[in-house]
Protein backbone atom coordinates (compact mmCIF):
# COMPACT_ATOMS: atom_id res chain seq x y z
CA UNK A 1 0.00 0.00 0.00
CA UNK A 2 2.10 3.13 -1.18
CA UNK A 3 2.28 6.14 0.85
CA UNK A 4 1.11 9.62 -0.20
CA UNK A 5 3.39 10.16 -3.53
CA UNK A 6 4.66 13.45 -4.89
CA UNK A 7 7.06 14.54 -7.58
CA UNK A 8 8.48 15.57 -8.71
CA UNK A 9 11.10 15.59 -5.51
CA UNK A 10 13.16 18.28 -7.19
CA UNK A 11 11.98 21.05 -9.43
CA UNK A 12 14.04 24.06 -10.64
CA UNK A 13 12.03 26.67 -12.53
CA UNK A 14 13.08 30.37 -13.81
CA UNK A 15 11.72 33.12 -12.45
CA UNK A 16 8.28 33.54 -14.40
CA UNK A 17 8.06 29.95 -15.38
CA UNK A 18 5.33 27.58 -13.78
CA UNK A 19 5.44 25.22 -11.56
CA UNK A 20 3.60 22.06 -11.28
CA UNK A 21 3.34 19.76 -8.52
CA UNK A 22 1.53 16.59 -8.19
CA UNK A 23 0.15 14.29 -5.35
CA UNK A 24 -1.29 11.12 -5.39
CA UNK A 25 -3.43 10.36 -1.95
CA UNK A 26 -3.03 6.99 -0.35
CA UNK A 27 -4.93 4.49 -1.82
CA UNK A 28 -8.78 4.88 -0.17
CA UNK A 29 -8.23 8.41 0.67
CA UNK A 30 -9.95 11.52 -0.89
CA UNK A 31 -8.81 14.36 1.09
CA UNK A 32 -6.26 16.25 -0.01
CA UNK A 33 -4.13 19.19 1.50
CA UNK A 34 -1.41 21.36 0.53
CA UNK A 35 1.25 23.03 2.76
CA UNK A 36 4.31 24.96 2.14
CA UNK A 37 7.17 24.84 4.01
CA UNK A 38 10.28 28.00 3.75
CA UNK A 39 13.41 27.10 5.37
CA UNK A 40 13.42 27.27 8.93
CA UNK A 41 9.62 27.51 9.46
CA UNK A 42 6.82 25.33 10.14
CA UNK A 43 4.07 24.41 7.78
CA UNK A 44 1.54 26.58 6.22
CA UNK A 45 -1.77 25.35 5.32
CA UNK A 46 -2.11 26.44 1.20
CA UNK A 47 -5.71 24.37 0.63
CA UNK A 48 -7.70 21.69 1.24
CA UNK A 49 -9.20 19.50 -1.34
CA UNK A 50 -11.71 16.79 -2.09
CA UNK A 51 -12.27 15.12 -5.53
CA UNK A 52 -13.31 17.39 -7.93
CA UNK A 53 -14.24 20.48 -5.09
CA UNK A 54 -11.78 23.11 -3.55
CA UNK A 55 -13.09 22.98 0.09
CA UNK A 56 -11.12 25.78 1.65
CA UNK A 57 -8.66 27.37 -0.17
CA UNK A 58 -8.11 30.28 2.40
CA UNK A 59 -4.13 29.72 1.98
CA UNK A 60 -3.47 30.37 -1.15
CA UNK A 61 -2.19 32.94 -2.14
CA UNK A 62 -5.02 35.22 -4.29
CA UNK A 63 -2.57 35.17 -7.69
CA UNK A 64 -0.69 32.81 -9.65
CA UNK A 65 -1.20 29.67 -7.40
CA UNK A 66 -3.88 27.03 -8.36
CA UNK A 67 -4.67 23.76 -7.18
CA UNK A 68 -7.17 20.65 -8.70
CA UNK A 69 -8.10 17.42 -7.31
CA UNK A 70 -9.82 15.99 -10.54
CA UNK A 71 -11.67 12.91 -10.52
CA UNK A 72 -9.20 11.14 -12.22
CA UNK A 73 -5.45 11.45 -11.15
CA UNK A 74 -3.55 13.19 -9.10
CA UNK A 75 -3.98 16.43 -7.21
CA UNK A 76 -2.26 19.43 -9.16
CA UNK A 77 -0.66 22.33 -7.28
CA UNK A 78 -0.05 24.94 -10.29
CA UNK A 79 2.34 28.06 -9.66
CA UNK A 80 1.93 30.33 -12.00
CA UNK A 81 5.49 32.99 -13.55
CA UNK A 82 7.58 31.71 -10.43
CA UNK A 83 9.78 34.36 -8.32
CA UNK A 84 12.09 33.65 -5.92
CA UNK A 85 10.01 33.58 -3.38
CA UNK A 86 8.36 30.79 -4.15
CA UNK A 87 11.27 28.70 -3.91
CA UNK A 88 9.81 26.20 -1.05
CA UNK A 89 9.05 22.92 0.04
CA UNK A 90 5.64 21.78 -1.18
CA UNK A 91 4.36 19.12 0.98
CA UNK A 92 1.50 17.02 0.36
CA UNK A 93 -1.03 15.43 2.74
CA UNK A 94 -4.26 12.92 2.31
CA UNK A 95 -6.77 11.50 4.99
CA UNK A 96 -9.19 8.98 4.67
CA UNK A 97 -12.32 10.91 5.65
CA UNK A 98 -14.04 13.51 7.22
CA UNK A 99 -14.51 13.66 11.03
CA UNK A 100 -12.66 13.86 13.82
CA UNK A 101 -9.75 11.82 14.29
CA UNK A 102 -8.42 11.04 10.72
CA UNK A 103 -5.03 11.90 10.48
CA UNK A 104 -3.11 12.91 7.51
CA UNK A 105 -0.68 11.43 6.14
CA UNK A 106 2.34 13.41 4.61
CA UNK A 107 4.23 12.99 1.04
CA UNK A 108 8.04 13.80 0.98
CA UNK A 109 7.28 17.10 -0.51
CA UNK A 110 8.61 18.61 -3.51
CA UNK A 111 11.66 20.90 -2.94
CA UNK A 112 10.58 23.76 -5.68
CA UNK A 113 13.90 26.74 -6.20
CA UNK A 114 13.21 29.26 -8.13
CA UNK A 115 16.75 30.88 -10.14
CA UNK B 1 -2.57 35.81 16.71
CA UNK B 2 -1.03 32.46 15.52
CA UNK B 3 -3.49 29.38 15.43
CA UNK B 4 -1.41 27.02 16.92
CA UNK B 5 2.24 28.79 19.15
CA UNK B 6 5.21 26.80 19.67
CA UNK B 7 8.45 28.12 20.98
CA UNK B 8 10.77 27.68 17.97
CA UNK B 9 13.80 26.23 20.62
CA UNK B 10 16.28 24.74 20.13
CA UNK B 11 15.39 22.37 22.99
CA UNK B 12 18.57 20.82 24.34
CA UNK B 13 18.24 17.96 26.69
CA UNK B 14 20.88 15.47 27.75
CA UNK B 15 20.44 11.47 26.34
CA UNK B 16 18.36 9.81 28.84
CA UNK B 17 15.85 12.94 30.25
CA UNK B 18 12.57 13.69 29.37
CA UNK B 19 11.81 16.05 26.71
CA UNK B 20 8.74 18.46 27.07
CA UNK B 21 7.30 20.14 24.13
CA UNK B 22 4.47 22.46 24.52
CA UNK B 23 1.96 23.51 21.82
CA UNK B 24 -1.00 26.40 22.20
CA UNK B 25 -4.00 26.95 20.39
CA UNK B 26 -6.19 29.79 19.83
CA UNK B 27 -9.28 28.43 18.96
CA UNK B 28 -11.66 26.57 21.51
CA UNK B 29 -12.97 24.87 18.52
CA UNK B 30 -10.45 22.75 18.16
CA UNK B 31 -10.80 18.82 18.17
CA UNK B 32 -8.26 16.68 17.30
CA UNK B 33 -4.71 17.42 18.18
CA UNK B 34 -1.48 15.91 16.54
CA UNK B 35 2.52 15.32 17.18
CA UNK B 36 4.46 15.15 13.84
CA UNK B 37 8.21 14.81 13.91
CA UNK B 38 10.52 15.98 10.97
CA UNK B 39 13.83 15.25 10.55
CA UNK B 40 15.82 18.00 8.95
CA UNK B 41 15.01 17.67 4.85
CA UNK B 42 12.14 15.41 5.39
CA UNK B 43 8.30 15.30 5.77
CA UNK B 44 6.59 14.95 8.84
CA UNK B 45 5.40 12.18 10.10
CA UNK B 46 2.80 11.21 13.16
CA UNK B 47 3.75 10.39 16.49
CA UNK B 48 0.74 10.67 18.37
CA UNK B 49 -2.95 11.83 18.29
CA UNK B 50 -5.02 12.94 21.25
CA UNK B 51 -8.81 14.17 21.41
CA UNK B 52 -9.42 13.75 25.15
CA UNK B 53 -8.45 16.08 27.91
CA UNK B 54 -5.93 13.73 30.15
CA UNK B 55 -2.98 11.92 29.01
CA UNK B 56 -2.03 9.66 26.65
CA UNK B 57 0.75 6.75 26.34
CA UNK B 58 2.35 5.51 23.61
CA UNK B 59 5.85 3.99 24.27
CA UNK B 60 8.38 6.52 25.39
CA UNK B 61 5.74 8.97 24.23
CA UNK B 62 2.90 10.48 26.27
CA UNK B 63 0.47 13.68 24.99
CA UNK B 64 -1.27 15.48 27.29
CA UNK B 65 -4.26 17.90 26.41
CA UNK B 66 -6.07 20.43 28.49
CA UNK B 67 -8.72 21.71 26.67
CA UNK B 68 -9.60 24.02 29.06
CA UNK B 69 -6.16 25.56 28.96
CA UNK B 70 -6.15 25.11 24.78
CA UNK B 71 -2.81 23.40 25.96
CA UNK B 72 -1.59 20.09 24.40
CA UNK B 73 1.73 18.98 24.77
CA UNK B 74 4.50 15.78 24.50
CA UNK B 75 6.97 14.35 26.79
CA UNK B 76 9.67 12.04 25.71
CA UNK B 77 11.19 9.57 28.02
CA UNK B 78 14.66 8.35 28.29
CA UNK B 79 15.58 10.75 25.46
CA UNK B 80 17.91 9.40 22.77
CA UNK B 81 19.82 11.29 19.93
CA UNK B 82 17.85 9.60 17.33
CA UNK B 83 14.78 11.57 18.82
CA UNK B 84 16.75 14.96 17.33
CA UNK B 85 14.14 16.79 14.81
CA UNK B 86 11.55 19.41 14.72
CA UNK B 87 8.35 18.54 16.64
CA UNK B 88 5.10 19.99 15.20
CA UNK B 89 2.07 20.70 17.13
CA UNK B 90 -1.14 19.97 14.66
CA UNK B 91 -4.80 20.84 15.43
CA UNK B 92 -7.86 19.64 13.59
CA UNK B 93 -11.29 21.59 14.03
CA UNK B 94 -14.58 20.36 13.46
CA UNK B 95 -15.36 17.97 10.20
CA UNK B 96 -13.12 18.41 7.59
CA UNK B 97 -10.10 17.89 9.12
CA UNK B 98 -7.92 21.11 8.06
CA UNK B 99 -4.75 21.03 10.24
CA UNK B 100 -3.35 24.33 11.52
CA UNK B 101 0.31 23.41 12.38
CA UNK B 102 2.64 25.43 14.82
CA UNK B 103 5.86 26.54 13.24
CA UNK B 104 7.76 23.86 15.21
CA UNK B 105 10.27 23.04 18.19
CA UNK B 106 13.85 22.12 17.10
CA UNK B 107 15.21 19.54 19.84
CA UNK B 108 18.84 18.32 20.40
CA UNK B 109 19.24 15.14 22.73
CA UNK B 110 22.79 15.24 23.21
CA UNK B 111 24.72 12.03 23.84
Amino acid sequence: NAGVMQNPRHLVRRRGQEARLRCSPMKGHSHVYWYRQLPEEGLKFMVYLQKENIIDESGMPKERFSAEFPKEGPSILRIQQVVRGDSAAYFCASSPAEGIGTEAFFGQGTRLTVV
Amino acid sequence: QKEVEQNSGPLSVPEGAIASLNCTYSDRGSQSFFWYRQYSGKSPELIMFIYSNGDKEDGRFTAQLNKASQYVSLLIRDSQPSDSATYLCAVGRNNFNKFYFGSGTKLNVKP
